[in-house]
């Protein structure tokens, strides 16, 4: 069974600097990789994902995140925050071969605070 | 394009009576995906609908049910309430084509907030 932890319940971090969402899964067979972003009262949007082919993987909103099968992890980043990325945001894998959404396994989210 | 939209935004009920939720998917999109997402749990799988069918359900009580209509959307009925249903609930819908396994964006509405008291 997959399982996905992201380590971090809350990260604070001063506006304009770099930060580092960390997400790993556990899984014995090849996943896809996803991460979302959780505006307060509202619902979740896809920033980005990975599915195949290039490990570094690039979103919206200047975000990206690196597979890494080794280390079984999809840590997301970005360079220079701002106070607008305050939301919560939740790390999720799938089996390609589950056929779909259903089985999307998330994590119980990191919520990022944006100090000016 | 409208997203996906549920309604109600917020519902309060008490324990024992039943709740139900409702969702319209974006245009053209025929799976919708019904989560749970618990004050510390993070979000919980709880049904897909394709096509008007079940096609998978998640590790809930059968007192979680639901449907999906002719135009797609769907409804999450939550029978014999308990204080633990109290969630966020949130429907999410794609679109199945070729690339079916993950390939697909799933969109997801802004919830409902169910309490429970």
């Amino acid at each position: 069974a997959q399982s996905v932890t992201q380590l971090d319940s809350q990260v604070p971090v001063f506006e304009e600097a770099p930060v580092e969402l960390r997400c790993n899964y556990s899984s014995s067979v090849s996943v896809y990789l996803f991460w979302y972003v959780q505006y307060p009262n509202q619902g979740l949007q896809l920033l980005l994902k990975y599915l195949s082919g290039s490990t570094l993987v690039k979103g919206i909103n200047g975000f990206e995140a690196e597979f890494n099968k080794s280390q079984t992890s999809f840590h997301l980043r970005k360079p220079s925050v701002h106070i607008s990325d305050t939301a919560e945001y939740f790390c999720a894998v799938s089996d390609p071969n589950s056929g779909g959404y259903q089985k999307v396994t998330f994590g119980t989210g990191t919520k990022l605070q944006v100090i000016p | 394009e409208a997203g996906v939209t549920q309604s109600p935004t917020h519902l309060i009920k008490t324990r024992g009576q039943q709740a139900t939720l409702r969702c319209s998917p974006i245009s053209g999109h025929t799976s919708v995906y019904w989560y749970q997402q618990a004050l510390g749990l993070g979000l919980q799988f709880l049904l897909w609908y394709d096509e008007g069918e079940e096609r998978n359900r998640g590790n809930f009580p059968p007192r979680f049910s639901g449907r999906q209509f002719p135009n797609y959307s769907s409804e999450l009925n939550v029978n014999a309430l308990e204080l633990e249903d109290s969630a966020l609930y949130l429907c999410a819908s794609s679109r199945i084509g070729l690339d079916r396994a993950g390939g697909n964006t799933i969109y997801f509405g802004e919830g409902s907030w169910l309490t429970v008291v």
